[in-house]
């Protein structure tokens, strides 16, 4: 069974534009989470969709956004991007949404976004 | 505020020796507390999930423990390889709160 795929694995881009990642989960999973990390916060959580729909949302601002499809490929899109949106940005995937779930969670290996 | 914090911040032993991860947190409410291995340049991979009620959870090499009194974790390896030299995260769920990570690095 293939893993968790992220597309692209490197990008470069400039302050104020735009960026797309795409990340297709494990055949059969329909819960979808992205995270941002960077060496100075760690692992956060961006949010969660299952079956196309928000469940949960961390603490980032608007320019974050995300949507679920429903083959459970997901996308995250952040706009105007800035100096500090430069991370590595991990999708994950699991069978049922995290919150009170005890599904395994089978991470991406990464998209590492550099803004300049 | 929620928080999870990780000791030590990075930690070197030699190969073949054990030593022990911990996990302290403030978050409520709680679901379960996962611990992960990553590796440079890769995505974490789960090791545990321990619920409320789990004292104690072991896959292959690593132990972890749960004390929900205390809210205190902590991650045991037994005769420590090469091959686990990475950064062990652990997350308590369902708020998400990482901890930001214990670098260990295990020396021929």
């Amino acid at each position: 069974k293939a893993g968790v795929t992220q597309t692209p694995r490197y990008l470069i881009k400039t302050r104020g534009q735009q960026v797309t990642l795409s990340c297709s989960p494990i055949s059969g999973h329909r819960s979808v989470s992205w995270y941002q990390q960077t060496p100075g916060q760690g692992l956060q959580f961006l949010f969660e969709y299952f079956s196309e729909t928000q469940r949960n949302k961390g603490n980032f601002p608007g320019r974050f956004s995300g949507r679920q499809f429903s083959n459970s490929r997901s996308e995250m899109n952040v706009s105007t991007l800035e100096l500090g949106d430069s991370a590595l940005y991990l999708c994950a995937s699991s069978l049922s949404p995290l919150a009170g779930g005890h599904n395994e969670q089978f991470f991406g290996p990464g998209t590492r976004l550099t803004v300049l | 505020k929620n928080q999870v914090e990780q000791s030590p911040q990075s930690l070197i032993i030699l190969e073949g020796k054990n030593c022990t991860l911990q996990c302290n947190y403030t978050v409520s409410p709680f679901s379960n507390l996962r611990w992960y291995k990553q590796d440079t340049g890769r995505g974490p991979v789960s090791l545990t999930i321990m619920t409320f009620s789990e004292n104690t959870k072991s896959n292959r090499r690593y132990t972890a423990t749960l004390d929900a009194d205390t809210k205190q974790s902590s991650l045991h390896i037994t005769a420590s390889q090469l091959s686990d030299s990475a950064s062990y995260i652990c997350v308590v769920t369902p708020d998400l709160t990482f901890g930001k990570g214990t670098m260990l690095l295990v020396s021929p």
